[in-house]
């Protein structure tokens, strides 16, 4: 059974650092990774998605890493800024169309 | 569009009413799901509809029944909820029967369910 982990549960850090959240997966045999963020009470805002095959995705001041054989994901934030707070889910795709999600990071970046 | 839209936003309820969540995506996805979020939880599977067949149903009590008139509309009917069925109802679209096509996930903002 598939078994996603996401360290640290929370993150509080000042504005302006660059940061790395952590996610990882017991079964290698994964189709592809998806980081997402959600606000509270909000939906999930889907912001990287990174095939088995890819290594990374960037998306302006986020870069994802995936290393399958190891069964690790990154999630790197530059520069972070006040409205990057929110909780960062990491999810893994297996077949039968299900999502193995994280239980998340909360992310809180002070002025 | 790249939206899934879901109404209502917020819905309070009876545990005798009966209700229904609404989502919508014309994105051309052909897969749709519905999770069931408890707070501070990640999101859970529910159900999953592939070209308007349902496909998974993880052992979801009947009190909640989906729904797929079309390609584009996905339903959750609600009857004789419990408080502790309270919580954020996501739908979510695809693009692929199976994610090993590249597609990823699009969520709804959600329904903020209360049953009373």
């Amino acid at each position: 059974k598939q078994e996603v982990t996401q360290i640290p549960a929370a993150l509080s850090v000042p504005e302006g650092e660059n940061l790395v959240l952590n996610c990882s997966f017991t079964d290698s045999a994964i189709y592809n990774l998806q980081w997402f963020r959600q606000d509270p009470g909000k939906g999930l805002t889907s912001l990287l998605l990174i095939q088995s095959s890819q290594r990374e995705q960037t998306s302006g001041r986020l870069n994802a890493s995936l290393d399958k054989s190891s069964g690790r994901s990154t999630l790197y934030i530059a520069a972070s800024q006040p409205g990057d707070s929110a909780t960062y889910l990491c999810a893994v795709s297996q077949g039968a169309q299900k999502l193995v999600f994280g239980q998340g990071t909360r992310l809180t970046i002070n002025p | 569009d790249t939206e899934v839209t879901q109404t209502p936003k917020h819905l309070v309820m009876g545990m005798t009413n009966k209700k229904s969540l609404k989502c919508e995506q014309h994105m051309g996805h052909r897969a749709m799901y519905w999770y069931k979020q408890k707070a501070k939880k990640p999101p859970e599977l529910m159900f999953v509809y592939s070209y308007e067949k349902l496909s998974i149903n993880e052992s979801v009590p009947s009190r909640f029944s989906p729904e797929c008139p079309n390609s584009s509309l996905l339903n959750l009917h609600l009857h004789a909820l419990q408080p502790e069925d309270s919580a954020l109802y996501l739908c979510a679209s695809s693009q692929a029967l199976l994610l090993d096509r590249g597609g990823g996930y699009t969520f709804g903002s959600g329904t903020r369910l209360t049953v009373v």
